[in-house]
């Protein structure tokens, strides 16, 4: 059992830098979304997806860009990453068609951004 | 928006003794989930246990329980017979719909 997978789990990028963070999940969970964690802050919402082909933002969205070609797969784009996107990232998945269900998270992607 | 408020931002407990952590969220929902997740040192969220609004029993799963005042908008936890293995961050969590918010989290240490 997968679940949940993140890649990089590790990242330095360069201000300015683009890059894309991975999530992928084989539970066939309709619903994902991807998180940041920030010392203090708990977990914010920066985008998610209710299935293939449907986004939405979060209450973080800035900076990042999403898409859902596929159930499995929800990857996060940063255009052009900056200090204040240092941070972990953490993706989840739930539903199985049914809504307000457990979240089931990635082990979470750690970037920094100099 | 939903908010959830976790005032201690740091507890310790005596291994084997009794603890509770503090949520407090504010919604004008009325059928909504409330989780407690917790996140060791490897950084992987955990569910420890979930309590659904509409239910007035609180939640149980083994040594953790809930005390759920759905009119006071309170969400407490209960751990019982503290382990070393349970010093984590624990994160209260509100979610409708696909809309999951976190509290900021309470640092959680178990001593020998």
């Amino acid at each position: 059992n997968a679940g949940v997978t993140q890649t990089p789990k590790f990242q330095v990028l360069k201000t300015g830098q683009s890059m894309t963070l991975q999530c992928a999940q084989d539970m066939n969970h309709e619903y994902m979304s991807w998180y940041r964690q920030d010392p203090g802050m708990g977990l914010r919402l920066i985008h998610y997806s209710v299935g293939a082909g449907i986004t939405d933002q979060g209450e973080v969205p800035n900076g990042y860009n999403v898409s859902r070609s596929t159930t499995e797969d929800f990857p996060l784009r940063l255009l052009s990453a900056a200090p204040s996107q240092t941070s972990v990232y953490f993706c989840a998945s739930s539903g199985e068609g049914r809504m307000n269900t457990e979240a089931f998270f990635g082990q979470g992607t750690r970037l920094t951004v100099v | 928006a939903q908010t959830v408020t976790q005032s201690q931002p740091e507890m310790s407990v005596q291994e084997a003794e009794t603890v509770t952590l503090s949520c407090t969220y504010d919604t004008s929902e009325s059928n909504y989930y409330l989780f407690w997740y917790k996140q060791p040192p490897s950084r992987q969220m955990i569910l420890v246990i979930r309590q659904e609004a509409y239910k007035q029993q609180n939640a149980t799963e083994n040594r953790f329980s809930v005390n759920f005042q759905k009119a006071a908008k309170s969400f407490s936890l209960k751990i019982s017979d503290s382990q070393l293995g349970d010093t984590a961050m624990y994160f209260c969590a509100f979610m409708k719909s696909v809309d999951m918010r976190f509290g900021a989290g309470t640092r959680l240490t178990v001593k020998p």
